[in-house]
Order: C-alpha cells, then sequence, then structure tokens
C-alpha cells in the first residue's frame, strides 16, 4: 500500500474558523491532489501540486488554499469554514502525469463544520 | 448532461454470478480510463486502468472500453460477497492546462449469498 497519511481523521468546527488538513506520503511522488466527496457529487478535484511550491486549482477550488514546502506534505486550508464545505476530503498521489488517472489515496479527512 | 454516468444501483447479483458495471463518457478526447473500488467509509482503490478499445482482463476483472459509443464497463467474475462495494469510474482527458481526470458518482454492487 502506498504511504499516505491523513490528519486530521475527524474533525467538528464552527462556521467561520479556519481549517487545516494535512496529507503526508512516503513514496517521493511528485503529484499531490485534494478531492472531495459527497452523495451525488462524487470525487471532485479541489487543488493539486505538482512539485515544491507548484500547485493549481481544480474544479472547486473557491474557499480552499493549498501549500507545499516539502515534497511528502500537501496542506488543505479552509481560512473561514463554511457549513457547505462539510465532507470527506481525500488526499491522493501519483507518480507521473502520464499515469494522472493512476491515484494512491489516503484514508479520507471527515469534516464537519457547524 | 455529466461528464461520467453511471447508474448508482445498487446492483444486486447472487454469489458466482458475472456482476457488470457501466459507465459512459461525454468527451470524445478522453484517453484514459479508470476502475476505483470504494467500501463504505473507506477510500477509493485502483482496480483496473484501460487505455485503449477492447478488453483488459486481470483476474476475475475484465475492463471494457468502446471509444466510438464512449462507454466503459467492468465485469466481475465469479462475484463475491467481497466485491460488494460502491465501483467509481473515472475518465481522464490530457488538455492544454495538463491532465483532466473526472470521477462517476459510482454504482453500488452488492453480492448476495
Amino acid at each position: 500500500d502506498a504511504g499516505i497519511t491523513q490528519s486530521p481523521r475527524h474533525k467538528v468546527t464552527e462556521t467561520g474558523t479556519p481549517v487545516t488538513l494535512r496529507c503526508h506520503q512516503t513514496e517521493n511522488h511528485r503529484y499531490m491532489y485534494w478531492y472531495r466527496q459527497d452523495p451525488g457529487h462524487g470525487l471532485r478535484l479541489i487543488h493539486y501540486s505538482y512539485g515544491v511550491k507548484d500547485t493549481d486549482k481544480g474544479e472547486v477550488s473557491d474557499g480552499y488554499s493549498v501549500s507545499r514546502s516539502k515534497t511528502e506534505d500537501f496542506l488543505l486550508t479552509l481560512e473561514s469554514a463554511t457549513s457547505s464545505q462539510t465532507s470527506v476530503y481525500f488526499c491522493a498521489i501519483s507518480e507521473s502525469p502520464r499515469d494522472a488517472g493512476e491515484l494512491f489515496f489516503g484514508e479520507g479527512s471527515r469534516l464537519t463544520v457547524l | 448532461q455529466k461528464e461520467v454516468e453511471q447508474n448508482s444501483g445498487p446492483l444486486s447479483v447472487p454469489e458466482g454470478a458475472i456482476a457488470s458495471l457501466n459507465c459512459t463518457y461525454s468527451d470524445r478526447g478522453s484517453q484514459s480510463f479508470f476502475w476505483y473500488r470504494q467500501y463504505s467509509g473507506k477510500s477509493p482503490e485502483l482496480i483496473m486502468s484501460i487505455y485503449s478499445n477492447g478488453d483488459k482482463e486481470d483476474g476475475r476483472f475484465t475492463a471494457q472500453l468502446n471509444k466510438a459509443s464512449q462507454y466503459v464497463s467492468l465485469l466481475i467474475r465469479d462475484s463475491q460477497p467481497s466485491d460488494s462495494a460502491t465501483y467509481l469510474c473515472a475518465v481522464n482527458r490530457l488538455t492544454g492546462g495538463g491532465n483532466k481526470l473526472t470521477f462517476g458518482t459510482g454504482t453500488q454492487l452488492k453480492v448476495e449469498l
């Protein structure tokens, strides 16, 4: 199994508070992704990274920011959480853009915004 | 029209039968296709990838791709209760901005004893 860990695994927070989710990999893969999964919507890409300090937006990036200061860590930040950001968040990694669809996922982080 | 469409199910099959899961996509420029399995409360796990028309077999799993008809399917032979999960179809297209991977919402499969 790919070495990907997410933290925290569960979090309950209040509207308007900042939240940071962490993804840590031990595979030295260049590409890292943050997805959210909601009923009826499937997995949707929030942001991705193609190298240290190199990030780009996905299809649902509004309200989220990311940072990647080391190859192994990819942080997702909700600056001011809203109830619409209640979701399960998955981090994923891939080895190259040629295999961009061959993703290895972390265990997920369940976020509830009250 | 959704970019990647799957019947949400549940699809119920008896143990030992063949389960057939289907996925259609709208973008004719799509180049690579993937099936993920997701157990309830767990993360998706890649089980098959297919890049060219035809069939690709891996153990009890066969992926079928027909680009002309824009569908991709997954057959599971000798279905087992442990195959009960949601199966996600994903379609990738290389754009000027890089790869675009789109997931369907998944089909729930139930294998009954």
